[in-house]
């Protein structure tokens, strides 16, 4: 079946901009995660959604991050006025509930010039 | 920081040797999870071990967790070149419902 795809899967953009990334959950998975990742680094947690509570929001680095979830499915990451530290991957997952094994998308990666 | 820590953070063997990596964690725990990621991007589960479960085993990988230690570690058995990757220790905390990801171990099997 298919899997946590995410969009776009590279993006340059310049300082200042806004940026926005997509993910697309495995279709029934009530929780989705997203995630960054510096080169050489592990997985720094942002935000969790799971069914219809409120998001767990508590990773978020900035109030220039923010990101919702459409419908329990589709979820958009939104980094406004974009810096240079924000460059990394952004990795998305879903799963079954909270508890269970993640699935990982294959990321985005950012680039702020 | 309640992150798991992995050890250690290289590690580099030769193929068909077993290669063991460990991982602490700080708090209380409901799962531990361990994924791979190769070439720095999307990351696959390997293996989820409850609490309560001490030792969990798939194909080559094998799992132990002392919760008195809070620690894990996850053996490969026979590696293969294909096993080259970033491994991650990934602990549920209990109450925070979500995974704390480590630095990982970054394993080279060579031929």
């Amino acid at each position: 079946g298919a899997g946590v795809s995410q969009s776009p899967s590279n993006k340059v953009t310049e300082k200042g901009k806004d940026v926005e990334l997509r993910c697309d959950p495995i279709s029934g998975h009530t929780a989705l995660y997203w995630y960054r990742q510096s080169l050489g680094q592990g997985l720094e947690f942002l935000i969790y959604f799971q069914g219809n509570s409120a998001p767990d929001k508590s990773g978020l680095p900035s109030d220039r991050f923010s990101a919702e979830r459409t419908g329990g499915s589709v979820s958009t990451l939104t980094i406004q006025r974009t810096q240079q530290e924000d460059s990394a991957v952004y990795l998305c997952a879903s799963s079954v509930g909270l508890a269970g094994e993640q699935y990982f998308g294959p990321g985005t990666r950012l680039t702020v010039t | 920081s309640q992150q798991g820590e992995e050890d250690p953070q290289a590690l580099s063997i030769q193929e068909g040797e077993n290669a063991t990596m460990n991982c602490s964690y700080k708090t209380s725990i409901n799962n531990l999870q361990w994924y791979r990621q190769n070439s720095g991007r999307g990351l696959v589960h390997l293996i989820l071990i409850r609490s309560n479960e001490r030792e969990k085993h798939s194909g080559r990988l094998r799992v132990t967790l002392d919760t008195s230690k809070k620690s894990s570690s996850l053996l490969i058995t026979a590696s293969r070149a294909a096993d080259t990757a970033s491994y991650f220790c990934a602990p549920l905390i209990q109450g925070a419902q979500k995974l704390v990801f480590g630095q990982g171990t970054r394993l080279t099997i060579n031929p």
